[in-house]
């Protein structure tokens, strides 16, 4: 299994919502990333999980909360967005941090209303 | 500050022939680069990479080369195919001093006409 599945893989929410996205890898990787992806831009590294501690956070408002309940899950909540946070979410994986190759999941396209 | 870069935003190449997308780099820690490919809508697919230590590294129809000296990598597709196109982004890393962050450049966006 090289799957990077993540869910929903749309989402709509208001300003005031709190909502979850949800990432799963069954590669028995140790390191998880969250990026952010706006249209024709290049993905930007919002946090790293190494050995499900918290190792890299670029500086991401706080209404982004990461959680790696375990290895094999990482999430993101979000809380208050605001409409220029609305983007492409991807999640992805890699053996261990770095060693470069990461592999993605299809990511989650996020509308903030 | 753009770490690495990808001057052209678009490329267009006929079926058969070579397709080559460049890519430039700033950071000299950089030890290690990737290429991965893009279609709307989905996460990135890894294509192939490369560690400093080489200047060139083959997988199939795909090739990518580093010169250091320059800065500067590119990756050959020969020969294209109409499925090749895609959004093509090079990404750089410092590996493990960073703790795994990778580098986008801008992106190029291949199209292989029939």
């Amino acid at each position: 299994d090289t799957e990077v599945t993540q869910t929903p893989k749309h989402l709509v929410m208001g300003m005031t919502n709190k909502k979850s996205l949800k990432c799963e890898q069954h590669m028995g990787h140790r390191a998880m990333y969250w990026y952010k992806q706006k249209a024709k831009k290049p993905p930007e590294l919002m946090f790293v999980y190494s050995y499900e501690k918290l190792s890299i956070n670029e500086s991401v408002p706080s209404r982004f909360s990461p959680e790696c309940p375990n290895s094999s899950l990482l999430n993101l909540h979000l809380h208050a967005l605001q409409p220029e946070d609305s983007a492409l979410y991807l999640c992805a994986s890699s053996q261990a941090s770095g060693l470069g190759k990461l592999f993605f999941g299809s990511g989650t396209q996020l509308s903030v209303l | 500050d753009q770490q690495v870069k990808q001057n052209s935003p678009s490329l267009s190449v006929q079926e058969g022939r070579i397709s080559i997308l460049n890519c430039d780099y700033t950071n000299s820690m950089f030890d290690y680069f990737l290429w991965y490919k893009k279609y709307p809508a989905e996460g990135p697919t890894f294509l192939i990479s490369i560690s400093s230590i080489k200047d060139k590294n083959e997988d199939g129809r795909f090739t990518v080369f580093l010169n250091k000296s320059a800065k500067h990598l590119s990756l050959h597709i020969v020969p294209s195919q109409p499925g090749d196109s895609a959004v093509y982004f090079c990404a750089a890393s410092e590996g493990d001093n960073q703790g795994g962050k990778l580098i986008f450049g801008q992106g190029t966006e291949l199209s292989v006409k029939p």
